[in-house]
């Protein structure tokens, strides 16, 4: 089974800020890696596929890059509705998730 | 516009069977498959299983002996039934969509199951 383990746990920025989470597999995943946000009380919506490619509707802000086993999704500059919590997945044997990075309002 | 909504029961006793179904408006039912995704606090987000619309699964490994998956495409919905919970079990419990092989485009809004005797 590939772990994968997201880095910082929390991260505590202002609007406006960059902002640079991470994402470690434990070996190489090809590239099959994705990013999602979710918000208190909602379901995890899909920000990045393939490592880089934006999902339908999300804005430029965000993008992902990386290949191998290191993966990061980036965030220009961030809105006040970006404050929430990002996990990384994988398609390994079955799926996988990151424990996930919480990003906060500093 | 593809909407995932899900319904079942809330609070079950240790041992009994938990059961839920999501059901699928807009877009194509057949094309995809279709998956139950997990979230406690203590395993974070973690994969059920899947089923496609001829009611072939997969599971995750950890939960397979305990977890079947159906499919009703007269009504273009799937369920799940997880036997024999316990407390590990409590979670909430997600509905979604499965994209390009390996991605989760669209989710249903998610059912607190709470297991507690």
């Amino acid at each position: 089974e590939i772990v994968l383990t997201q880095s910082p746990a929390t991260l505590s920025l202002s609007p406006g800020e960059r902002a640079t989470l991470s994402c470690r597999a434990s070996q190489s995943v090809n590239n099959y890696l994705a990013w999602y946000q979710q918000k208190p009380g909602q379901a995890p919506r899909l920000l990045i596929y393939d490592a880089s490619n934006r999902a339908t509707g999300i804005p430029a802000r965000f993008s992902g890059s990386g290949s191998g086993a290191d993966f990061t999704l980036t965030i220009s500059s961030l809105e006040p509705e970006d404050f929430a919590v990002y996990y990384c997945q994988h398609q390994g044997n079955w799926y996988t998730f990151g424990q996930g990075t919480k990003l906060e309002i500093k | 516009q593809v909407q995932l909504q899900q319904w079942g029961a809330g609070l079950l006793k240790p041992s009994e069977t938990l059961s839920l179904t999501c059901a699928v408006y807009g877009g194509s039912f057949s094309y995809y498959s279709w998956t139950w995704i997990r979230q406690s606090p203590e395993k974070g987000l973690e994969w059920i299983g899947e089923v496609n619309h001829s009611g072939s699964t997969n599971f995750n490994p950890s939960l397979k002996s305990r977890a079947t998956m159906l499919v009703d495409m007269s009504k273009n919905q799937f369920s799940l039934k997880l036997t024999s919970v316990t407390a590990a079990d409590t979670a909430m419990y997600y509905c979604a969509r499965k994209y390009r092989g390996y991605l989760f485009d669209h989710w249903g809004q998610g059912a607190q199951v709470t297991v507690s005797s």
